[in-house]
């Protein structure tokens, strides 16, 4: 089945205490990009790649580390979290090109203490 | 200051009527608009995609609407079913690469 996938789906961690979200698609799409949705704001982008080794940084990447190096997996690290990144993750992909679909994960819900 | 904005910020309808979102934007320059549909606890689900171009985009009992002038889109759903409880979200992107999201607004269909 086509699909995003994200590990944990749900984690309670402390301040400080370095995590990562693993992100992995099995539809070989160049494109994969990080979310966060928080109430009142919506979703906002943290990071985008457009295929391996190539990242871009969206609108909140302040906090956040990717890395691209398979196709197929985007992980999201916080090197050191802190409560106002309690939120809920999505990861998404897509083929390529601007007009293609991007799908998303079932979302990782994360707070910080 | 957000780049999109939707109203409103929730509704209430009664099953088998229509209704009417609105989503104004200041992105600039403009590539392409998407309007999402996302199920509590789910991923936003692609509905339909505009370009500048168009100003008018159906998918089954969803029609999205553009005024690239005005910078306003809106998505009209016909005949509520109550699977469409949901959130909207209005997606606009320079590039197609780089996306800013609306808050959303919250349907809520009753029987």
């Amino acid at each position: 089945e086509a699909q995003v996938t994200q590990n944990p789906r749900y984690l309670i961690t402390v301040t400080g205490k370095k995590l990562t979200v693993t992100c992995s698609q099995n539809m070989n799409h160049e494109y994969m990009s990080w979310y966060r949705q928080d109430p009142g704001l919506g979703l906002r982008q943290i990071y985008y790649s457009m295929n391996v080794e190539v990242t871009d940084k969206g609108d909140v990447p302040e906090g956040y580390k990717v890395s691209r190096k398979e196709k197929r997996n985007f992980p999201l690290i916080l090197e050191s979290p802190s409560p106002n990144q309690t939120s809920l993750y999505f990861c998404a992909s897509k083929v390529r090109d601007w007009w293609d679909t991007q799908y998303f994960g079932p979302g990782t819900r994360l707070t910080v203490l | 200051k957000n780049q999109v904005e939707q109203s409103p910020q929730s509704l209430i309808i009664l099953e088998g009527k229509n209704c009417t979102l609105q989503c104004n934007y200041t992105v600039s320059p403009f590539s392409n608009l998407r309007w999402y549909k996302q199920d509590t606890g789910r991923g936003p689900v692609s509905l339909t995609i505009m370009t500048f171009s168009e100003n008018t985009k159906s998918n089954g009992r969803y029609t999205a609407t553009l005024d690239a002038d005005t910078k306003q889109s809106s998505l009209h759903i016909t005949a509520s079913q109550l699977s469409d409880s949901a959130s909207y979200i209005c997606v606009v992107s320079v590039d197609g690469y780089k996306l800013s999201f609306g808050a959303g607004t919250t349907v809520t269909v009753r029987a």
